[in-house]
């Protein structure tokens, strides 16, 4: 079946710093990728829409500057949350879709950020 | 009114029974419906897409009510391995860009 790689799985890193997670797609070309982040208890919530070769589509309140996503071939999407803080701390996970409609999502593994 | 909204639960319920977990959805023009399973800590995985004549994949039974804008999953002879959160997805809007909402989960807890 469809995989997709979540890099890194887990990170804790100081307040300020930057961290960048990859998303790949490893057996088929991802046109369309996602960027969720999900907080304990709660449910998945959508940050944006990463479409290959161009600029990805945020979210209404997910602020554009913070979270930049490059989407830069069909298999691979990177999310990089700058100057993070502690309030940034959650599960951030990818998924990638060929587009084709009515096709489900694949998921990454995750990425447990924390930020001391 | 949330989008996609399920029971949070949670389900708790012995080895071997049979068990429903219900959603709905707002919007009328979705298109695709699918459940999603999440372990703790995890990411979701797919379970089953959800047909308008409803499916089956062994002991997971899904249906769909358009009329009503109602999802069902149905788990029979539950094992101890089904414990998990089960969420509810739907395609917004019909959208060709697959972008999805998600229901907050029900949690189901099967107990020896």
């Amino acid at each position: 079946g469809a995989v997709v790689s979540q890099h890194p799985s887990w990170v804790i890193c100081k307040s300020g710093t930057s961290v960048k997670i990859e998303c790949r797609s490893l057996d088929f070309q991802a046109t369309t990728m996602f960027w969720y982040r999900q907080f304990p208890k709660q449910s998945l919530m959508l940050m944006a829409t990463s479409n290959e070769g161009s600029k990805a589509t945020y979210e209404q309140g997910v602020e554009k500057d913070k979270f930049l996503i490059n989407h830069a071939s069909l298999t691979l999407s990177t999310l990089t949350v700058t100057s993070a803080h502690p309030e940034d701390s959650s599960f951030y996970i990818c998924s990638a879709s060929t587009g084709a409609p009515g096709q489900p999502q694949h998921f990454g593994d995750g990425t447990r950020l924390s930020i001391l | 009114r949330k989008e996609v909204e399920q029971d949070p639960g949670p389900f708790n319920v012995p080895e071997g029974a049979t068990v429903a977990f219900n959603c709905t959805y707002s919007n009328s023009a979705s298109q695709s419906f699918f459940w999603y399973r999440q372990d703790c800590r995890k990411e979701p995985k797919l379970l089953m897409s959800v047909y308008s004549s409803g499916n089956e994949d062994g002991r997971f039974t899904a249906q769909l009510n358009r009329a009503s804008q109602y999802i069902s999953l149905l788990i029979r002879d539950s094992k101890l391995s089904d414990s998990a959160t089960y969420l509810c997805v739907v395609n917004w809007r019909g959208s060709n860009t697959g972008k999805l909402i998600f229901g907050q989960g029900t949690t189901l807890q099967v107990k020896p």
